[in-house]
């Protein structure tokens, strides 16, 4: 089964700076459909988790535009340019390229 | 409005059953893969199971594998989980979500269903 790390396991973020998770995992997540299969989500305190990121870098909609995801391969990041306080809460990564599905173990911003 | 509701959830004892359902509505349900995830206390995500738009194909994680089955209702709108002979390490939120792709896109969330096993 493929294992995916997410670092750090918890962050602190003054408002307005920007913030980054890395998600790592065990294989590569690039499909020869061509496309890569590693998604972000993001629980805030008592909701379910929401979509932000599909494949890689794709925005869900009405994902607001500071959020950004990059990488290739094994190696992948969430940016937040600007953090603002609605974006506390714990953030997921989660491959999707074969079964079982596996998400990262979780990182924890919060806003200071 | 798209929704997802989950229902079915409670107390029971170890070795017991219950059956989650999921009520869907705002959307075209027979056209998408649906799935569940599950959260327990204090703890991360866990994907559980798939189950293909037209229901002929499943997936488990190992952790459930031959204990929980997923299925459909479309005609009804309504997504289900049996789980049998379940743990104290079953005890969860469990959510309900669209995937949008078929391949993770889980684009609605539902509110979930809190399961506890325990005697």
């Amino acid at each position: 089964d493929i294992v995916i790390t997410q670092t750090p396991l918890s962050l602190s973020v003054t408002p307005g700076q920007p913030a980054s998770i890395s998600c790592r995992s065990s294989q590569s997540l690039l499909h020869t459909d061509g496309k890569t299969y590693l998604y972000w989500y993001l629980q805030k305190p008592g909701q379910p988790p929401q979509p932000l990121i599909y494949e890689v870098s794709n925005r869900f909609s009405g994902v607001p535009n500071r959020f950004s995801g990059s990488g290739s391969g094994t190696d992948f990041t969430l940016r937040i340019s600007r953090v603002e306080a609605e974006d506390a809460g714990v953030y997921y990564c989660m491959h999707s390229i074969l079964f079982p599905r596996a998400f990262g173990q979780g990182t924890r911003v919060e806003i200071k | 409005e798209v929704q997802l509701l989950e229902s079915g959830g409670g107390l029971e004892q170890p070795g017991g059953s219950l059956r989650l359902s999921c009520a869907a509505s705002g959307f075209t349900f027979s056209s998408y893969s649906m799935s569940w995830v599950r959260q327990a206390p204090r703890k991360g995500l866990e994907w559980v199971s798939v189950v293909s738009s037209s229901g002929d194909t499943t997936h488990y994680a190992d952790s459930v594998k031959g204990r929980f089955t997923i299925s459909r209702d479309n005609s009804k709108n309504t997504l289900y989980l049996q789980m049998n002979s379940l743990r104290a390490e079953d005890t969860a939120k469990y959510y309900c979500v669209k995937d949008a792709s078929g391949w993770g896109a889980f684009d609605i969330w539902g509110q979930g269903t809190m399961v506890t096993v325990s005697s």
